[in-house]
């Protein structure tokens, strides 16, 4: 079965950092981009970041230069670093494989990231 | 990165045919993709390119393009269909979602 199953997620105080990771299975990790999807409560979708098969890396303005993606493809993992966090970052954040590069096909069940005091 | 625009809400009876409108400035020039997503659930690729149908998603589930806007299509609509859908494309400054409509079934 092809899944993938976010971690790390917490509790963090304005101006931390916290780190999520997202186990992959049933399909070659190696072989898909790979993207970060985050969601507050109540709010629509916002795209994160994602990373190639070749380690490139791309972001949108809101998080660019605070947050890095990157994988372990030996591990089947990805991973958000996620530094200098505000309370406008709080949001479930999912793991979502590339699909025709452009959209997500496959999504994991998402970590709750609370930035707060 | 552009706007794509989406009502919030659409309500339709069952076994009525619900659209679902998103409208965004480079639609013309690049695929849409529609997701679904009910509470406490990831969301769901239910069309991809503008028009086709991933397998397992049923047939009363569709889409078209129209120059600035697509719409999403839902046949015969059932209470399980009750969600909010999101339309989604990209640019070269990356992926774009909608602000998401919430479909009611009556």
């Amino acid at each position: 079965e092809v899944q993938l199953v976010e971690s790390g997620g917490g509790l963090v105080q304005p101006g931390g950092s916290l780190r999520l990771s997202c186990a992959a299975s049933g399909f070659t990790f190696s072989s898909y981009d790979m993207h970060w999807v985050r969601q507050a409560t109540g709010k629509g979708l916002e795209w994160v970041s994602a990373i190639g098969t070749a380690g490139d890396t791309y972001y949108p303005g809101s998080v660019k230069g605070r947050f890095t993606i990157s994988r372990e493809n030996a591990k089947n993992s990805l991973y958000l670093q996620m530094n200098s966090l505000r309370a406008g970052d709080t949001a479930v954040y999912y793991c979502a494989r590339d699909f025709d590069g452009w959209a997500f096909d496959i999504w994991g069940q998402g970590t709750m990231v609370t930035v707060s005091s | 990165s552009y706007e794509l625009t989406q009502p919030p809400s659409v309500s339709v009876s069952p076994g009525q045919t619900a659209r679902i409108t998103c409208s965004g400035d480079a639609l013309p020039k690049q695929y849409a993709y529609w997701y679904q997503q009910k509470p406490g659930q990831a969301p769901v690729l239910v069309i991809y390119k503008d028009s086709e149908r991933p397998s397992g998603i049923p047939e009363r589930f569709s889409g078209s393009s129209s120059g600035t806007t697509v719409t999403l299509t839902i046949s015969g609509v059932q209470a399980e269909d009750e969600a909010d859908y999101y339309c989604q494309s990209a640019d070269s400054s990356g992926r774009v979602f909608g602000g998401g409509t919430k479909l009611t079934v009556l």
